[in-house]
């Protein structure tokens, strides 16, 4: 079964740190390029950041340029998303989704993890 | 960036009632265009890619059209477990790959 698995959210401070992982199972984890999506309590869906399949490309909204950093362990299957500086407004369900490419040139996320809930607050 | 806008916020429909949703996006996306449907405390499922294109286990109940900035997505005939919220989102080039505000779809 093609599953993808988030663990790593929790309670943190303003100011502090959180690495996220999504463990990638059922598929051939090193093809695939990743994306982190968000979705703060009671809002719509936020596109975070992007890595390839390689991990060479990366890509980060600017809401969170500067301070999250995205990677992937080809070997383990997973991909991680470390959070430094954390603010209230990073509060939200945090979502690993698989990029899919169809024809070349349409792309979409395919198959999503359940999410790990990182709440920012002192 | 592209911004996405959809409408309407939320809808309130019947079961078996006709629905459409429109995506407008700020400049033309050709047809790079997605969408997603996301229950109460579940991840987003892909029901369209390609503006047109049904995923595959999606009912045919769901279509989806347009091309350029001007996008619809069309529930021909509300069935109890379509009750959800809606996001269009657009790939076109690279990221950001940014989404719609959402149109949530309830019970009438």
């Amino acid at each position: 079964e093609v599953q993808l698995v988030e663990s790593g959210g929790g309670l943190v401070q303003p100011g502090g740190s959180l690495r996220l992982s999504c463990a990638a199972s059922g598929f051939t984890f090193s093809s695939y390029e990743m994306n982190w999506v968000r979705q703060a309590p009671g809002k719509g869906l936020e596109w975070v950041s992007y890595i390839s399949s390689s991990g060479n490309t990366i890509y980060y909204a600017d809401s969170v340029k500067g301070r999250f950093t995205i990677s992937r362990d080809n070997a383990k299957n997973s991909l991680y998303l470390q959070m430094n500086s954390l603010r209230a407004e990073d509060t939200a369900v945090y979502y690993c989704a698989r990029k899919q490419i169809a024809e070349l040139y349409y792309y979409y996320m395919d198959v999503w993890g359940k999410g790990t809930t990182v709440t920012v607050s002192s | 960036d592209i911004q996405m806008t959809q409408s309407p916020s939320s809808l309130s429909a019947s079961v078996g009632d006709r629905v459409t949703i429109t995506c407008r996006a700020s400049q033309s996306i050709s047809n790079y265009l997605n969408w997603y449907q996301q229950k109460p405390g579940k991840a987003p499922k892909l029901l369209i890619y390609a503006a047109s294109s049904l995923q595959s286990g999606v009912p045919s109940r769901f279509s989806g059209s347009g091309s350029g900035t001007d996008f619809t997505l069309t529930i021909s005939s509300l069935q109890p477990e379509d009750f959800a919220t809606y996001y269009c989102q657009q790939s076109y080039s690279t990221p950001p790959y940014t989404f719609g505000q959402g149109t949530k779809l309830e019970i009438k």
